[in-house]
């Protein structure tokens, strides 16, 4: 497809559980970042990859967080032990690296920890 | 001082009316700006690129102030349509090894009928 694209785009897991969220960036761009949003709030930095470089994870809130960019194109963000606190909304963005027109989002994982 | 900071608001505002929102950054040598725009439940868009000289999207005005490290949003005639959430977006100086984007929290905007 043409834009980002998230999946699943509902998650609903019960506490202590791992769940994978994925995201497929627009073919081409070079930089992918993972955000959190939790209701009504704003966008909480996780990690970021570009190319090849090491990816900045300084926005991941424990060790139970973490993600891997396969290929530079798809990435994960697995979370272990999820915890209620876990609950929001996961966005991936991606763009051309310093890309004029910013960052294209996808529509985001909702997930709810029960 | 922040990378990037917002007026979380909410502006509450009536319709028609003209709003303004500010956004300062800390990184003087930052090259690029944006304003983008969440609605509810949705993944934020963007709504326009900032130029150094300024530009003007029908009813929308961003502005940069490069001295005082500042961009603002300028909403004139405002509609129901426009309430949302504007985010200010940071682009980091060419040749910065740390070239991340950097989003600010947001101004929740309600329009009021």
């Amino acid at each position: 497809g043409a834009g980002v694209s998230q999946s699943p785009s509902n998650k609903v897991t019960e506490k202590g559980k791992d769940v994978e969220l994925r995201c497929d960036p627009i073919s081409g761009h070079t930089a992918l970042y993972w955000y959190r949003q939790s209701l009504g709030q704003g966008l909480e930095f996780l990690i970021y990859f570009q190319g090849n470089s090491a990816p900045d994870k300084s926005g991941l809130p424990s060790d139970r967080f973490s993600a891997e960019r396969t290929g530079g194109s798809v990435s994960t963000l697995t979370i272990q032990r999820t915890q209620q606190e876990d609950s929001a909304v996961y966005l991936c963005a991606s763009s051309l690296g310093k890309d004029p027109r910013g960052a294209f989002f996808g529509q985001g994982t909702r997930l709810t920890v029960v | 001082r922040k990378e990037v900071e917002q007026d979380p608001g909410p502006f509450n505002v009536p319709e028609g009316a003209t709003v303004a929102f500010n956004c300062t950054y800390s990184n003087s040598a930052s090259q690029s700006f944006f304003w983008y725009r969440q609605d509810c439940r949705k993944e934020p868009k963007l709504l326009m690129s900032v130029y150094s000289s300024g530009n003007e999207d029908g009813r929308f005005t961003a502005q940069l102030n490069r001295a005082s490290q500042y961009i603002s949003l300028l909403i004139r005639d405002s509609k129901l349509s426009d309430s949302a959430t504007y985010l200010c977006v940071v682009n980091p100086p060419l040749g910065n090894r740390d070239d991340k984007i950097i989003f600010g929290k947001g101004t929740r905007l309600h329009i009021l009928p």
